[in-house]
């Protein structure tokens, strides 16, 4: 079965600084979704990119898709303390769209 | 609009009580999704439904746990004789009608903790 794979586990960096987070798949996808949550909250969506393209950007943010290696990039550009959270990403596979595998998501810190 | 309401927020049960959780789906939205995150874990596809229908409980535990989405009135998840595992958070989903990317908006949770 699919499963997302976030890396790194976990991220410390400077705010002004980039951060950058990987994601993993091993099937197939129809498209794929970078959420953030924020310690003991809800799930905020970001981004969705579709199978078909290759770079989305929303504001601060780019991902990126590479379905040849069945990975997606998360940037965060100048980052802020705000950007604190853990972020997952969530691929939907091509028959049953609905069942999105979630990754165990990246952890990252942004120092004031 | 509102978004994909959920109640309650924080539920405490002891064990071998019942837990009922809720969730509004969106308006215009008829398909509803439940998710588990054990934590520090990423979110795990329960079950999804559509008004009055279980299309897919794959997700769900075979005894003890439950869901519905009746014609009127919120999906309810619903989990019996709860134990300690059963701690963690429940996300409900929804979507409008499907089509080949579809994007699913998520509701704020409920967390589950058992005594």
């Amino acid at each position: 079965s699919q499963q997302g794979e976030e890396d790194p586990q976990a991220l410390s960096i400077q705010e002004g600084e980039n951060a950058t987070m990987n994601c993993s798949y091993k099937t197939s996808i129809n498209n794929l979704q970078w959420y953030r949550q924020n310690s003991g909250r809800g799930l905020v969506h970001l981004i969705l990119i579709r199978s078909n393209e290759r770079e989305k950007h929303s504001g601060r943010l780019r991902v990126t898709l590479d379905t040849s290696k069945k990975s997606s990039s998360l940037l965060i550009t100048a980052s802020r303390a705000a950007d604190t959270a853990s972020y997952f990403c969530a691929t939907a596979g091509d028959s049953g769209t609905y069942k999105y595998i979630f990754g165990t998501g990246t952890r990252l810190k942004v120092l004031a | 609009n509102a978004g994909v309401m959920q109640n309650p927020r924080h539920l405490v049960r002891r064990r071998g009580q019942e837990a009922r959780l809720r969730c509004s789906p969106m308006k215009g939205h008829s398909h509803v999704y439940w998710y588990r995150q054990l934590p520090e874990e990423g979110l795990k596809f329960m079950v999804y439904l559509q008004k009055e229908n279980i299309i897919d409980e794959s997700g769900m535990p075979k005894e003890r746990f439950s869901a519905e989405f009746p014609k009127e009135g919120p999906s309810i998840l619903r989990i019996q004789q709860v134990v300690r595992g059963d701690s963690a958070a429940y996300f409900c989903a929804s979507s409008p009608p499907r089509g080949p990317y579809n994007e699913q908006f998520f509701g704020p949770g409920t967390r589950l903790t058992v005594l």
